[in-house]
């Protein structure tokens, strides 16, 4: 399975568009890159996967580079609500997630 | 449709006992698995089931049994609890039908567990 590399962690002004960045150099053809966020201790909540095309749904679009090797996501008016750690992982067939440390999100007033 | 239901949502243990960690799903999932969290770090996965009678190790499988009787209950079972099981665990399911990557995992909301 693919690994992940996402910044720590980064800052966003409430009402602007929060990019959270995500290495996956080693991703296979057939691996989706989801994206998951998790909010003080609670469930890992689903957010947006893609393959090879941009997708984008009523919580977020996913900017996917041409070779695959990283991808966007985009909230595209972060509120304080958004504040939450956000996980990139590449899922492969077996359909298991590895979950890296993901990127803290903290967006202000 | 509750989706994925965790019971209990706290409890404590001393030392050598046991217990089971209840899950439950709703949403006729084939795939469902089993995920711990310790602080400030990742879900690391313990155990996964791809259906009824079918069960398979994740990364951190010791110290843990699961079994998969009916396609909604995947309960994980702690032996002989010990303070390094002390974490948050987290059940998930997702459908395993057809394109298996294409389909997205839906978690409960996770029971915290401490060992005494």
């Amino acid at each position: 399975d693919a690994k992940t590399t996402q910044p720590t962690s980064m800052d966003c002004a409430e009402g602007r568009a929060a990019n959270l960045p995500c290495n996956h150099s080693t991703i296979s053809g057939n691996e989706y890159v989801y994206w998951y966020r998790q909010i003080h201790s609670q469930g890992p909540q689903y957010i947006i996967h893609g393959l090879k095309n941009n997708e984008t749904n009523e919580m977020a679009s996913l900017i996917i580079t041409e070779d695959r090797k990283s991808s966007t996501l985009i909230l595209p008016h972060a509120t304080l609500r958004d504040t939450a750690v956000y996980y990139c992982i590449v899922m492969s067939n077996t359909g298991k997630l590895i979950f890296g440390q993901g990127t803290t999100l903290q967006v202000k007033p | 449709n509750a989706g994925v239901t965790q019971t209990p949502k706290f409890r404590i243990l001393k030392i050598g006992q046991s217990m089971t960690l209840q899950c439950t799903q709703d949403m006729n999932h084939n795939y469902m698995y089993w995920y711990r969290q310790d602080p400030g770090m990742g879900l690391k996965l313990i155990y996964y089931s791809v259906g009824a009678g079918i069960t398979d190790k994740g990364e951190v499988p010791n110290g843990y049994n699961v079994s998969r009787s009916t396609t909604e209950d995947f309960p994980l079972r702690l032996e002989l609890a010990a303070p390094s099981q002390t974490s948050v665990y987290f059940c998930a399911s997702r459908p395993g039908r057809d394109n298996r990557a294409n389909q997205p995992q839906h978690f409960g909301d996770g029971t915290r567990l401490s060992i005494l």
